[in-house]
């Protein structure tokens, strides 16, 4: 059964610490997003690679957020400094660019404290 | 003004219940239009998915698109309890097949 696996699923930290979530997309897709979800704003795109190339990353704080595709097997979203406003659900997904469908993770919760 | 709006509810019906959930959207250059569900603390699963306008049916589910209006529905029959979830719209326009858009997602709550 394939499935978009995520690392870790709660992570609670203090403010200005560096957090690393991790996720490895289902073999054979060739896209792949990052999420943010939260009460106030629901899921809101981060950014996303297509063939392991960053494609848009608009919807990321460049001065603290970071993501990148080292392999097709893994893609990382990094903070630092990580700040309380970060406490989120953060969700990765990917996809095959011809269907339009995408298969999420379950999630990574991160609490800045 | 996002560009996809959907009522967040909450959405409270009994068990048999006919349940209609809506967006909204803005963008004319959306063609794909999908309906997601999210139980608490998993993530969103593709329930519906059409393309341009038109109806589209799965058991107890139809999906409805309406293009002229910018409006698209999820209708469900005969709802159960285990329809009490977090239900997303999402959209996304030629050429950029996979960026999809999520409305904020409507929770909904089937008492038996």
């Amino acid at each position: 059964d394939a499935r978009v696996t995520q690392t870790p699923r709660d992570k609670v930290t203090e403010m200005g610490q560096e957090v690393t979530m991790r996720c490895q997309p289902i073999l054979g897709h060739n896209t792949v997003f990052w999420y943010r979800q939260t009460m106030k704003q629901g899921l809101e795109l981060l950014a996303y690679f297509r063939n392991r190339a960053p494609l848009d990353d608009s919807g990321m704080p460049k001065d603290r957020f970071s993501a990148e595709m080292p392999d097709a097997t893994l893609a990382t979203l990094k903070i630092q400094p990580s700040e309380p406003r970060d406490s989120a659900v953060y969700f990765c997904a990917s996809g095959q660019t011809t269907a339009g469908e995408l298969f999420f993770g379950e999630g990574s919760r991160l609490t800045v404290l | 003004q996002k560009e996809v709006e959907q009522d967040p509810g909450p959405l409270s019906v009994p068990e048999g219940a006919i349940v209609s959930l809506n967006c909204t959207y803005s963008n004319s250059a959306f063609q794909y239009f999908m309906w997601y569900r999210q139980y608490s603390r998993k993530g969103p699963e593709l329930l519906m998915y059409t393309y341009s306008s038109g109806n589209k049916e799965d058991g107890r589910f139809t999906a409805q698109v309406d293009k002229s209006s910018k409006y698209i529905s999820l209708f469900i029959r005969d709802s159960q309890p285990s329809d009490s979830a977090t239900y997303l719209c999402a959209m996304s326009a030629v050429g950029n097949t996979g960026k999809l858009i999520f409305g904020q997602g409507t929770t909904l709550q089937v008492k038996p």
